[in-house]
């Protein structure tokens, strides 16, 4: 069965430092991994997708993520926190494999960036 | 910009009542889907569509909602005799036709059922 999991309820980071936000999934073929963020009473905004090609893939507001077969994780990434990165963070994973089209979901983790 | 957008942003209705809620996708998506998110969860697939037709439904789907997409532009979801379980922020979403394609969201319709 697919699954994600996010270790961290919460990460907290001081403002400058790099921050990890964890990630790992399980799938039968190849997966499809997403990550989001979710300010305050907003959607979900996407940041970046990893489908094929180079492990390591950049997204939106300066973030990266690292794909690892062989960990099974997608962990994102920032060499520099900002106080506005504050927000809660999604994984998601699809299986290549799976004729079901939905995404599988991670539970969240809230970043906290303190100045 | 031309987002995905949802109306009303927010809903109060009493245990009972009927509430529907509208999505307007992104226009060239042909994908459109809906989820449920309770605080501090992930969010949970209700049901999507690709053109008109809805192709997959979740269990959490009881016989209270029902979805649709007439026209496959914009789609709405009907839930019927209200329940405080019903409370939640209910996500519509948009994408291109193929799997890789990631999601556009809405900002949501927060509903709280008194």
């Amino acid at each position: 069965a697919q699954s994600v999991a996010q270790p961290e309820d919460q990460v907290n980071v001081a403002e400058g430092n790099p921050l990890t936000v964890k990630c790992t999934y399980s799938v039968s073929g190849n997966p499809y991994l997403f990550w989001y963020v979710q300010y305050p009473n907003r959607g979900l905004q996407f940041l970046l997708k990893y489908i094929t090609g180079d492990n390591l893939v950049k997204g939106s507001y300066g973030f990266e993520a690292e794909f690892n077969k062989s960990q099974t994780s997608f962990h994102l990434k920032k060499p520099s926190a900002l106080v506005s990165d504050s927000a809660l963070y999604f994984c998601a994973v699809r299986d290549s494999a799976d004729s079901n089209y939905q995404l599988i979901w991670g539970a969240g983790t809230k970043l906290i960036i303190k100045p | 910009d031309t987002g995905v957008s949802q109306n009303p942003r927010h809903k109060i209705t009493k245990r009972g009542q009927n509430v529907t809620f509208r999505c307007d996708p992104i226009s060239e998506h042909n994908r459109l889907y809906w989820y449920r998110q309770t605080l501090g969860q992930g969010p949970e697939f209700l049901t999507y569509f690709q053109n008109e037709a809805q192709l997959e439904k979740s269990r959490l789907l009881s016989d209270r909602f029902s979805a649709e997409r007439p026209k496959g532009s914009f789609s709405t979801l009907e839930i019927q005799r209200t329940e405080q379980g019903d409370s939640a922020m209910y996500l519509c979403a948009s994408s291109y036709t193929g799997d890789s394609y990631e999601q556009y969201f809405g900002p949501g319709t927060r509903l709280t059922v008194t």
